[in-house]
């Protein structure tokens, strides 16, 4: 069964400073999906970035972009210009043809 | 923001009763799923749709059960809720054709069963 995990449990990083947030997974396949979700406190769960495994190319979303090492399993997430809005639980995930399986999250304080 | 609406938003209920979390999105999305997350915890997949009269069950055992007659419209009903069943519960969906299979998630129930 394919898993994901996500190593560190909290992160914090100054305003306007950029950050990395840490994921791999563990599956057989050879094209598949990976995304990361952000969730803020009590607010609902939105995409941040969507990586397709066949594109060598890292996807970029404005201040997001992502690290993707096929080989060696590992999908990690930059935010760059870091901003108080930022401020949520990271959730890498992976998906494995049914469903989303997701980390255990990170969460992410940004300090003024 | 994607048109995916659960409501409660919250729920406070006694143990025994009976309850359902309706969850409804206006996308016209297949597929749809239901997690349960505990406060600052990861998300477990307790059950999915992939459309009308289509049920499966998640990785997570739950008791709850849940229905799909329409293809908005994906309720989730917990015969005798439990103090256990205490949680958050997290409705998404998906578009069933096309491969990036982006889930839309709804604002989530915090359910809380005394």
């Amino acid at each position: 069964a394919q898993t994901v995990t996500q190593s560190q449990p909290e992160m914090s990083v100054q305003e306007a400073e950029t950050v990395t947030l840490s994921c791999t997974y563990d599956t057989s396949e050879s094209d598949y999906y990976l995304f990361w979700y952000k969730q803020p406190p009590s607010r609902q769960m939105i995409l941040v970035i969507r990586q397709e495994a066949y594109k060598q190319q890292n996807a970029t979303e404005n201040r997001f972009s992502v690290n993707f090492q096929k080989a060696a399993k590992s999908f990690s997430l930059k935010i760059s210009d870091s901003q108080l809005g930022d401020a949520a639980m990271y959730f890498c995930a992976y998906w494995d043809g049914n469903k989303l399986v997701f980390g255990a999250g990170t969460i992410l304080r940004v300090k003024s | 923001e994607a048109d995916i609406y659960q409501t409660p938003r919250y729920l406070v209920i006694g143990t025994g009763k009976k309850i359902t979390l309706e969850c409804s999105q206006t996308m016209g999305h297949d597929k749809m799923y239901w997690y349960q997350q505990d406060p600052g915890m990861e998300l477990h997949l307790i059950h999915y749709s992939y459309g009308v009269n289509s049920t499966e069950k998640g990785d997570l055992s739950s008791e709850s059960t849940v229905s799909r007659i329409r293809t908005e419209h994906f309720p989730l009903t917990l015969e005798s809720a439990r103090p256990s069943h205490t949680s958050q519960y997290l409705c998404a969906s998906a578009r069933l054709r096309g491969s990036t299979d982006t889930q839309y998630f709804g604002p989530g129930t915090r359910l809380t069963v005394l």
